[in-house]
């Protein structure tokens, strides 16, 4: 099962910033926050992922609350492009890293 | 840099016909993973090979599939005999294996339709 909690759908007007949550109560200290997505007919793509501080990259920015119980993907100025399911996973980073958890998602709808 | 390939891109076979998947992985990474999505399902992990050793394959639905890394270099998943229920798509991915570094990268992925 998942180790994750997502709403199953969100909208965003193109241009605006889409903040996606995710709640992890249960993660354990050497497990990070990942998140991917996936685009219709194509395979999942990576995005970010952080420990416990926040992190940005060039695709989106993560931020993990204190407590790492939650956090938030944000897509800084989302376009048609950025329609997809994106998942949070939980996992180990290093040490054997086992097959990603993913679940249902929540499915991410830029509306013109 | 090429990212991971798989081949076929779809593939339709009757049942109890055999179809072998092939992936390439990312270039110099040692983990290679399979997955797959079944119509209706979430995507779920089947087994990862670190060069040519499986590591975990607690995935592996049942005898029917056999995954192979020869050299340590691509991967085949075999599905013999194939049954309606193996219909979906099927991902493979890589990750480098080194301290911090095993983020894992998907391939475009294999629909398999069994008929």
């Amino acid at each position: 099962d998942a180790k994750t909690t997502q709403p199953p759908s969100m909208d965003c007007a193109e241009g605006r910033a889409a903040n996606l949550p995710c709640n992890h109560s249960t993660i354990s200290g050497n497990e990070y926050v990942y998140w991917y997505r996936q685009i219709h007919s194509q395979g999942p793509q990576y995005i970010i992922h952080g420990l416990k501080n926040n992190e940005t990259n060039e695709m989106a920015s993560l931020i993990i609350t204190e407590d790492r119980k939650s956090s938030t993907l944000i897509l800084p100025h989302a376009t048609l492009r950025d329609t997809a399911v994106y998942y949070c996973i939980v996992d180990r980073l290093w040490g054997g890293a086992d097959g990603l958890t993913f679940g249902k998602g929540t499915h991410l709808i830029i509306q013109p | 840099e090429a990212g991971v390939t798989q081949f076929p891109s779809h593939s339709v076979i009757e049942k109890g016909q055999t179809v072998t998947l092939r992936c390439d992985p990312i270039s110099g990474h040692d983990n290679l993973y399979w997955y797959r999505r079944v119509m209706g399902k979430e995507i779920k992990f089947l087994l990862h090979f670190v060069k040519e050793s499986k590591q975990d394959e607690s995935g592996m639905p049942n005898n029917r599939f056999l995954a192979e890394r020869t050299g340590g270099t691509y991967s085949t998943l075999k599905v013999q005999p194939a049954e309606l229920e193996d219909s979906g798509v099927y991902f493979c991915a890589s990750s480098y294996r080194g301290r911090n570094q095993e983020t894992q990268y998907f391939g475009p992925g294999t629909r398999l339709l069994v008929l």
